[in-house]
């Protein structure tokens, strides 16, 4: 099994539509990522989270929320889906003592 | 001006071939990431370093910390080796930022 899993792997829907991107890790990590990535561009950070209580807004918040349910699990929403939120979404932890990065699959989203 | 410019954009080798990729910074950092995007778009963390110079098989990973610049070399390159390679930097608060990637062809 993956170490970083994330459902679903594809999704389409339409505008207005609210969508969640669940994460789940295995790696008994504390800190988790949702990232996006868009043709051509580096990827960009929408929130963090350090541990269960702790939730951080990354440079492309706007839009979206987060749900950090347990160590193991971080969710994404779109609260209404737009167009532009259509891209690649990633979700990662990392080893705060070594700093290497975990990245599951990736969601591709598209917005209609 | 991005903080964190790689080049090429794009490169194709023949089999066998030495590759060089760049990543050049703008800001201090206390580590960077060389990462690699397969076509399927999953991501594996290649090397994380914060000075001096890491191999791993046939990639070598170097960074200058005077000069902000990193480069990951692949020796004897592989088309297995065709892949997005992505530099990320970590700099205040240990948030990453990442280049947009360099997209390698490596052909038989």
């Amino acid at each position: 099994d993956a170490d970083v899993t994330q459902t679903p792997r594809n999704r389409i829907t339409k505008t207005g539509k609210r969508i969640m991107l669940e994460c789940s890790q295995t790696k008994g990590h504390d800190r988790m990522y949702w990232y996006r990535q868009d043709p051509g561009l580096g990827l960009r950070l929408i929130y963090y989270s350090f541990d269960v209580k702790d939730i951080n807004k990354g440079e492309i918040s706007d839009g979206y929320s987060v749900s950090r349910q347990a160590q193991a699990k971080f969710s994404l929403s779109l609260e209404s889906a737009i167009p532009n939120q259509t891209a690649l979404y990633f979700c990662a932890t990392s080893d705060p003592d070594q700093g290497k990065l975990f990245f599951g699959s990736g969601t591709q989203l598209s917005v209609l | 001006k991005n903080e964190v410019e790689q080049s090429p954009q794009n490169l194709t080798a023949q089999e066998g071939e030495f590759i060089t990729i760049n990543c050049s910074y703008s800001v201090g950092i206390s580590a960077l990431h060389w990462l690699q995007q397969h076509p399927g778009g999953g991501i594996v963390s290649l090397f994380m370093l914060s000075s001096g110079k890491k191999k791993h098989g046939r990639l070598i990973a170097t960074i200058n910390i005077q000069e902000k610049h990193s480069s990951l070399h692949i020796t004897a390159s592989h088309p297995r080796d065709s892949a997005v390679y992505i530099c990320a930097v970590k700099a205040a608060g240990n948030k990453l930022t990442f280049g947009g990637g360099t997209r390698v062809l490596v052909k038989p």
